[in-house]
C-alpha cells in the first residue's frame, strides 16, 4: 500500500523568507511524488514532480523539492516567500506501475506580510 | 482549450434525492478521475477510469456510481444522496502512464440536507 504524509496543518512564514512544506511518503515499488496548489475554491494545479533523475525538482512558480530516498522525503521549498504563495499544498505519491494517486491531507501555507 | 470542466458549480439536495454530476476534458486524455475533498481528509478518490471503456473503485466508492461516456466525458451518479455525501467534488484527468499528473476540474460543492 501506498501512503504520504504531511506532518504539519498550517505553516507561517513572513514573506522574503525561505518556505519548506514537508512531506514524506511510503511506497514499495518506485515512488513517483507530485506537488499541488491549492487557492481558494478552486481546483488543484499542479506544481512539480519527480520521476526519476536529479533529486531537486524544479517547478512553476519558483518552487522547487527535494527528493531524499533515504529519509523517503519529497519536501516542498521556495528560496522567497510571497504573500501570493498563500494557498493549501498538497503532496501526492503514485507507486510505480499503480495506477491511482494517493494525496496528503494537505498543508495551509500563510505568507505574513 | 478549457481544460477539465465541471457541471454544476453548486447543488443542494435532500436526503434520498439523486443527481449526477458530469466532467468533460479535452486534452484528449485516456485517464479520469472523481474525488471528494473533505476538511482534515485531503482528497480521497471514489472512481478512476483508466480509459474509455474501463473504470474501477477508489478508497470511497460506496454510494456512488460512474460512467465514462467516451473519451472526454466521465460522470458521477449519487442514486440517493445522504448527509454525510456533502463534501466537495473534483473531476481530473491526465495521461495513462505513472508519470503523468493530474489536472483538475473546479469542483461542484454538493450539500445534502
Amino acid at each position: 500500500a501506498q501512503s504520504v504524509a504531511q506532518p504539519e496543518d498550517q505553516v507561517n512564514v513572513a514573506e522574503g523568507n525561505p518556505l519548506t512544506v514537508k512531506c514524506t511518503y511510503s511506497v514499495s515499488g518506485n515512488p513517483y511524488l507530485f506537488w499541488y496548489v491549492q487557492y481558494p475554491n478552486r481546483g488543484l494545479q499542479f506544481l512539480l514532480k519527480y520521476i526519476t533523475g536529479d533529486n531537486l525538482v524544479k517547478g512553476s512558480y519558483g518552487f522547487e523539492a527535494e527528493f531524499n530516498k533515504s529519509q523517503t522525503s519529497f519536501h516542498l521549498k521556495k528560496p522567497s516567500a510571497l504573500v501570493s504563495d498563500s494557498a493549501l499544498y498538497f503532496c501526492a505519491v503514485r507507486d510505480g506501475g499503480y495506477q491511482k494517486v494517493t494525496f496528503g491531507i494537505g498543508t495551509k501555507l500563510q505568507v505574513i506580510p | 482549450n478549457a481544460g477539465v470542466t465541471q457541471t454544476p458549480k453548486f447543488q443542494v439536495l435532500k436526503t434520498g434525492q439523486s443527481m449526477t454530476l458530469q466532467c468533460a476534458q479535452d486534452m484528449n486524455h485516456n485517464s479520469m478521475y472523481w474525488y471528494r475533498q473533505d476538511p482534515g481528509m485531503g482528497l480521497r478518490l471514489i472512481y478512476y477510469s483508466a480509459s474509455e471503456g474501463t473504470t474501477d473503485k477508489g478508497e470511497v466508492p460506496n454510494g456512488y456510481n460512474v460512467s465514462r461516456l467516451n473519451k472526454r466525458e466521465f460522470s458521477l451518479r449519487l442514486e440517493s444522496a445522504a448527509p454525510s455525501q456533502t463534501s466537495v467534488y473534483f473531476c481530473a484527468s491526465s495521461e495513462t502512464g505513472t508519470g503523468y499528473e493530474q489536472y483538475f476540474g473546479p469542483g461542484t460543492r454538493l450539500t445534502v440536507t
